[in-house]
């Protein structure tokens, strides 16, 4: 089955900083990677989310980028603000929302 | 407005017990799962549902046993609770099995002493 690791664990950031969080995968066939945040407490959320056809899609604060050679993907958060501080999980999937396999997660912590 | 719900939020029991944990969502998804959050926040997927049938069983052990009534509900059931069993099981759903978000509850604290 698909293996993703994580990295790094914990991350701390000034707010305004940037933070990335990078992932990779094992099975080349995986084409669909989406991110969740987990504020503390709460439920996983989707933040963003990239298709192998797709290098890089941004969303405001947020960007996803796709390296299918390498079999590597980072999320980036730019301006990071207080508010951004939750757990991050990366996850891949050869087949969409079923079946995903998430990474080990990253608690990002931004100080004000 | 809660969009998938489940209950109980907080599960203390007692190791041998045989306790259920319940799933509804709202939002016309086809598609439902149990996750198993363990101490170290570790997601990992256990059963998927597709309009009442099973579609993934990971490697679970067989004491833990989903039902599906309706495509709107995905209760889990867990005979002879261990230890192990403690963690955060969250239910999801998503619209079809494809490229389509996971909509998670809130999720159940289960403790087993």
């Amino acid at each position: 089955g698909e293996n993703v690791e994580q990295h790094p664990s914990t991350l701390s950031v000034q707010e305004g900083d940037s933070a990335v969080i990078k992932c990779t995968y094992s099975d080349s066939a995986s084409n669909y990677f989406p991110w969740y945040k987990q504020e503390l407490g709460k439920r996983p959320q989707l933040i963003i989310d990239i298709r192998s056809n797709v290098g890089e899609k941004k969303d405001q604060r947020i960007a996803v980028t796709l390296n299918k050679t390498a079999k590597h993907f980072s999320l980036h958060i730019t301006e990071t603000q207080p508010e951004d501080s939750a757990v991050y999980f990366c996850a891949a999937s050869i087949t969409g929302a079923n079946n995903l396999f998430f990474g080990t997660g990253t608690r990002l912590t931004v100080i004000p | 407005d809660t969009a998938v719900s489940q209950t109980p939020k907080y599960l203390v029991t007692q190791m041998g017990n045989d306790k259920s944990i319940k799933c509804e969502q709202n939002l016309g998804h086809d598609t439902m799962y149990w996750y198993k959050q363990d101490s170290k926040k570790f997601l990992k997927i256990m059963f998927s549902y597709n309009n009442k049938e099973l579609i993934i069983n990971e490697t679970v052990p067989n004491r833990f046993s989903p039902k599906s009534p309706d495509k709107a509900h995905l209760n889990l059931h867990i005979n002879s609770l261990e230890l192990g069993d403690s963690a955060v099981y969250f239910c999801a759903s998503s619209l079809g099995q494809g490229y389509s978000p996971l909509h998670f509850g809130n999720g159940t604290r289960l403790t087993v002493t």
